[in-house]
Parts: structure tokens; sequence; C-alpha cells
């Protein structure tokens, strides 16, 4: 079945460390998205992504980074800079330049900083 | 800025009851308009959709009517069961080639009791 994987689903980081969370994709997407949600916050876009080799920061990517090597995947690393980075991460595909594509999410990671 | 405001919750319902949970956009461009369900502990999953004015999307028995005169989706269903007890969030798509890049409202938390 096509979908969105992210793993893993809980993730738990010392304060000070970076970490990667996983995003992978087989629905043939060209664009990606990284979103964090917070309780009573909805979700904001950290990063996003319209192909292969090329992203772009959303309203919150200070103290995020990301690479697009491939399409399939999207990986999303929290570093020591995010000051706050204790969230529930959502990733989310879909097909760019479309009027009535929706996104489509992966499960979520849950990440705390302990 | 996109932006999207939805009605703040939590709601509290009995089984067979009425429902609407408002949500009104920014009027910027001519976005398509998404209501999608979020489950304990999972991602969101697409719940429907419009694309243009006067359309109206449906699903499992709720729907939506995008409105352009009153820049509003409001989300209804004419009778809530326990199992549709989750969080639901209204978005909009942003224009050009970047319609999957969504803008989230708060999400509201539905509770129906038996």
């Amino acid at each position: 079945d096509g979908g969105i994987t992210q793993s893993p689903k809980y993730l738990f980081r010392k304060e000070g460390q970076n970490v990667t969370l996983s995003c992978e994709q087989n629905l043939n997407h060209d664009a990606m998205y990284w979103y964090r949600q917070d309780p009573g916050q909805g979700l904001r876009l950290i990063y996003y992504s319209q192909i292969v080799n090329d992203f772009q920061k959303g309203d919150i990517a200070e103290g995020y980074s990301v690479s697009r090597e491939k399409k399939e995947s999207f990986p999303l690393t929290v570093t020591s800079a995010q000051k706050n980075p204790t969230a529930f991460y959502l990733c989310a595909s879909s097909i760019p330049g479309q009027r009535n594509t929706e996104a489509f999410f992966g499960q979520g990671t849950r990440l705390t900083v302990v | 800025g996109d932006s999207v405001t939805q009605m703040e919750g939590p709601v509290t319902l009995s089984e067979e009851a009425f429902l609407t949970i408002n949500c009104t956009y920014t009027a910027t461009g001519y976005p398509s308009l998404f209501w999608y369900v979020q489950y304990p502990g999972e991602g969101l999953q697409l719940l429907l959709k419009a694309t243009k004015a006067d359309d109206k999307g449906s699903n499992k028995g709720f729907e939506a009517t995008y409105r352009k005169e009153t820049t509003s989706f409001h989300l209804e269903k004419g009778s809530v069961q326990v199992s549709d007890s989750a969080v639901y969030f209204c978005a909009r798509g942003a224009g050009g080639t970047s319609y999957g890049k969504l803008t989230f409202g708060q999400g509201t938390i539905l509770t129906v009791h038996p």
C-alpha cells in the first residue's frame, strides 16, 4: 500500500543533542512537508520541499534543518538550537501544482526532551 | 498572510446530536479548503475538501460548503456517533505551485458521549 512512513513513533532526546526524524513516502509525490503540532496551536509549517535537492523555510524553521537528496525521503533534524523541541512532528506529501490536491500525512513522531 | 480561524473548543455532544464546527479563512486568492480529522496518537486524515466557491465536500455524513461571500467553510454532521470523537482541523491551501502547503486552524476537540 502507498503511504508515508515516519519513524520512530516516539523519540527521546537529551538537551543539547541533535536528533533526526525520518520520513519516507512511496506515493511518488514531488512535494513534502514537515509540520509541528503543539496542544491548542494547530499545525505549523517547519520546512517544505517541492522537488529533489530544493527546500524552503516555513513559518518556524529556526532550530531545524532538512535535506532532500531523494524523492522518497525528507528527513528533519532537530538541532540543539531549537529551544523548545518537545512536540508532535508530522510529515506530509502532495502533488505540487494541482489545485485540488490534498496533503497526505504520516502517523507522526512524538519527540520529548529529557 | 494566510490564516484560518476555527471555533474554540472543546465541543462535547451526546450521540445523535447535530454538529457544527465553524471555520473562516483569509480571502487571499482562491484557496482550496479542507477538513482533516486526527484520532488520538495518529496523523491527520483528509475528511473532505472543496476547491471552488459553492462546492460542497462530503464524506462519512460530514458536509462543508465553500462560502466565498462569508469566507467560511463550516463543518456539519446531522447525527454524531461516539466514533466521531477526535480533533478536527480546518485548513486552506496556498496558491501557485504550492497547493499542498496548508495553513491550519488551531483544531477543535470533539467528544461524543453515548
